[in-house]
């Protein structure tokens, strides 16, 4: 496809378990963001990663939370032991020329 | 950490007024971006101003840069309804780094 996937696109989950979110961005793009948005604020700068350099880390909320991107490509976030404030949208977007092309979101619930 | 901040938060005008939201930031930059959020869904990216531009243009947007005040504002001129939306703005943090923070955010209602 043309533009960034996100999947799922909805995860219920129980408070405890791990979860896994998966990103494609779009082909060619080297930059690739991860950010979290809690109903009704704005976006929380979570990871990012450009090209083949070490990911700028520093808005991870805890060491739960741990994200990779193999190939330069896809990339999957992982939160461990999840809690209910972990309860959000994680947008991926992709970047270019100055600009995010981000996905729709993964929206995670932790019951 | 957010590195801008919206204000106001929120704001509702009726059709065909003008609606200005502003975004101030901490750090100096090296480019501020605008996004716009409907409801629920990703971001999509509007316009993108350099630190060495004071004013850009695009349709009916304008957005304004005052690296000197650490400020931004977005004009959206002649509303719409479609233009109901949530508006953030988008910064690096200047120094050798794609690392991108975005704002709280102005979430404008437009009445037909």
């Amino acid at each position: 496809g043309a533009g960034v996937s996100q999947s799922p696109s909805n995860k219920v989950t129980e408070k405890g378990k791990d979860v896994e979110l998966r990103c494609d961005p779009i082909s060619g793009h080297t930059a690739l963001y991860w950010y979290r948005q809690s109903l009704g604020q704005g976006l929380e700068f979570l990871i990012y990663f450009q090209g083949n350099s070490a990911p700028d880390k520093s808005g991870l909320p805890s060491d739960r939370f741990s994200a990779e991107r193999t190939g330069g490509s896809v990339s999957t976030l992982t939160i461990q032991r999840t809690q209910q404030e972990d309860s959000a949208v994680y947008l991926c977007a992709s970047y270019k020329y100055g600009e995010l092309f981000f996905g729709e979101g993964s929206r995670l619930t932790v019951l | 950490s957010q590195q801008g901040e919206e204000d106001p938060q929120a704001l509702s005008i009726q059709e065909g007024e003008n609606a200005t939201m502003n975004c101030s930031y901490k750090t100096s930059i090296n480019n501020l971006q605008w996004y716009r959020q409907n409801s629920g869904r990703g971001l999509v990216h509007l316009i993108l101003i350099r630190s060495n531009e004071r004013e850009k243009h695009s349709g009916r947007l304008r957005v304004t840069l005052d690296t000197s005040k650490k400020s931004s504002s977005l004009l959206i001129t002649a509303s719409r309804a479609a233009d109901t939306a949530s508006y953030f703005c988008a910064t690096d943090e200047g120094y050798n780094t794609d690392k991108l923070i975005f704002g709280t955010g102005t979430r404008l209602q437009v009445f037909p």
